[in-house]
């Protein structure tokens, strides 16, 4: 079954320290992949996406993340992180079915920025 | 440019009660989807809407249910409500010709 999982559910982070957080999907063919950003209380943004071509993809706020079909991975990064980077982030896979497309996410990993 | 907006931002229910929630996609966006947050979790699927019909479903009873208007709006029902409905329901769209989704804000369902 199609699945995405994110294997660390808390990270904390000193400001200005890298950032990478990880992203492991399971599905057959080419994958359609996403990096959401939710604040509390908020509806999630899209940071970035990736479909096809060049496998390292940029995104909003400073943010990149290299899809790797070896290892079934989509890693997000930032080379220096911000104390507004605190949110959860959500990795999903879109299923497509007849023409129509659902997004699969994965639990989320809650980011924590220390000062 | 307005985004997808979503009414109300909360609510609470009394189990056994129903509830409507509602959501005006971005504009230019013909395809709407709803999803269920439970705190803690990621959005799980619940079910899309294209040209008024719902075109997927996801492992939901049909105590969910769902409604497209000819403006592309949408509304999710949700009848006799139990404990485990209390979540962030998202609705989400996009146009039919592209893959990237705009998230609302949510709705904020409690049951008690």
């Amino acid at each position: 079954a199609q699945s995405v999982t994110q294997p660390d559910i808390h990270i904390t982070v000193s400001e200005g320290a890298s950032l990478e957080l990880r992203c492991n999907y399971s599905y057959g063919a080419t994958p359609y992949l996403f990096w959401y950003v939710q604040s509390p209380g908020q509806g999630l943004q899209l940071l970035l996406k990736y479909f096809s071509g060049d496998t390292l993809v940029q995104g909003i706020k400073g943010f990149e993340a290299e899809f790797k079909r070896s290892q079934s991975s989509f890693n997000l990064r930032k080379p220096s992180v911000h104390w507004s980077d605190a949110a959860e982030y959500f990795c999903a896979v879109a299923l497509f079915s007849g023409g129509y497309n659902k997004l699969i996410f994965g639990a989320g990993t809650r980011l924590a920025v220390h000062p | 440019d307005a985004g997808v907006t979503q009414s109300p931002t909360h609510l609470i229910k009394t189990r056994g009660q129903q509830v409507t929630l509602r959501c005006s996609p971005k504009s230019g966006h013909d395809t709407v989807s709803w999803y269920q947050q439970a705190l803690g979790q990621g959005p799980q699927f619940i079910f899309q809407y294209y040209e008024e019909e719902e075109r997927q479903r996801g492992n939901f009873p049909d105590r969910f249910s769902g409604h497209q208007f000819p403006n592309y709006s949408s509304e999710l029902n949700v009848n006799a409500l139990l404990l485990g409905d209390s979540a962030l329901y998202l609705c989400a769209s996009r146009n039919r010709e592209t893959l990237g989704y705009t998230f609302g804000s949510g709705t904020r369902l409690t049951v008690v």
